[in-house]
């Protein structure tokens, strides 16, 4: 069965510093990845996805994820965080052929200070 | 062009009560499915429903759930004589298709928090 895990449950950091949440994946073939943002109140918003290819992926408000293979890993990064950018950031695999069968990762809290 | 829409956002139900949840797709979404977040856990596939149909409920949990997507109207996700258990976030999700792979994309809505008494 596959799984995620996520080992970071909250992560502070100052604005204008880079960011990386790891993310690793247990899957017995080539998975299907994803990394989702929930702000409060709102759903779960898709931020970028690894079907094959490039394994650096680039996403949507500057983040940017890179598989690899050899670690199980799937790691969010962003080069320079805004205030905005605090959310929850949930990091999710799904089987090959499906991106909407998803197993998710337990999240990580992430939160900026000025 | 409003997104998923669910309700009610916070749901407060005593053990033995039923809960109904209700999702409504993305205007042009034939495809709603159902996830279940219970505490300090990730979001797990419950259900896949299409118009009328249940695709894939291997997620559901085989008494007192059921879900349904009639041809007009909200999906529904009922419980039934819940149990403190089934406190958690519940998050329906919708797409316009089933396309398999790169094309395929889910719309979330921002949850049902159900607390059973």
């Amino acid at each position: 069965a596959q799984s995620v895990t996520q080992p970071d449950i909250h992560i502070t950091v100052s604005e204008g510093a880079s960011l990386e949440l790891r993310c690793n994946y247990s899957y017995g073939a080539t998975p299907y990845l994803f990394w989702y943002v929930q702000s409060p109140g709102q759903g779960l918003q898709l931020l970028l996805k690894y079907f094959s290819g490039d394994t650096l992926v680039q996403g949507i408000k500057g983040f940017e994820a890179e598989f690899k293979r050899s670690q199980s890993s799937f790691n969010l990064r962003k080069p320079s965080v805004h205030w905005s950018d605090a959310a929850e950031y949930f990091c999710a695999v799904g089987a090959t052929g499906t991106a909407s069968k998803l197993t998710f990762g337990t999240g990580t809290r992430l939160q900026v200070t000025l | 062009n409003a997104g998923v829409m669910q309700n009610p956002r916070h749901l407060v139900r005593r053990r033995g009560q039923e809960a109904r949840l209700r999702c409504s797709p993305m205007k042009g979404h034939s495809h709603v499915y159902w996830y279940r977040q219970l505490p300090e856990e990730g979001l797990k596939f419950m259900v896949y429903l299409q118009k009328e149909n249940i695709i894939d409920e291997s997620g559901m949990p085989k008494e007192r759930f059921s879900a349904e997507f009639p041809k007009e109207g909200p999906s529904i996700l009922r419980i039934q004589q819940v149990v403190r258990g089934d406190s958690a976030a519940y998050f329906c999700a919708s797409s316009p298709t089933k396309k398999q792979g790169a094309d395929e994309k889910l719309f979330f809505g921002s949850g049902t928090q159900l607390s059973v008494l």
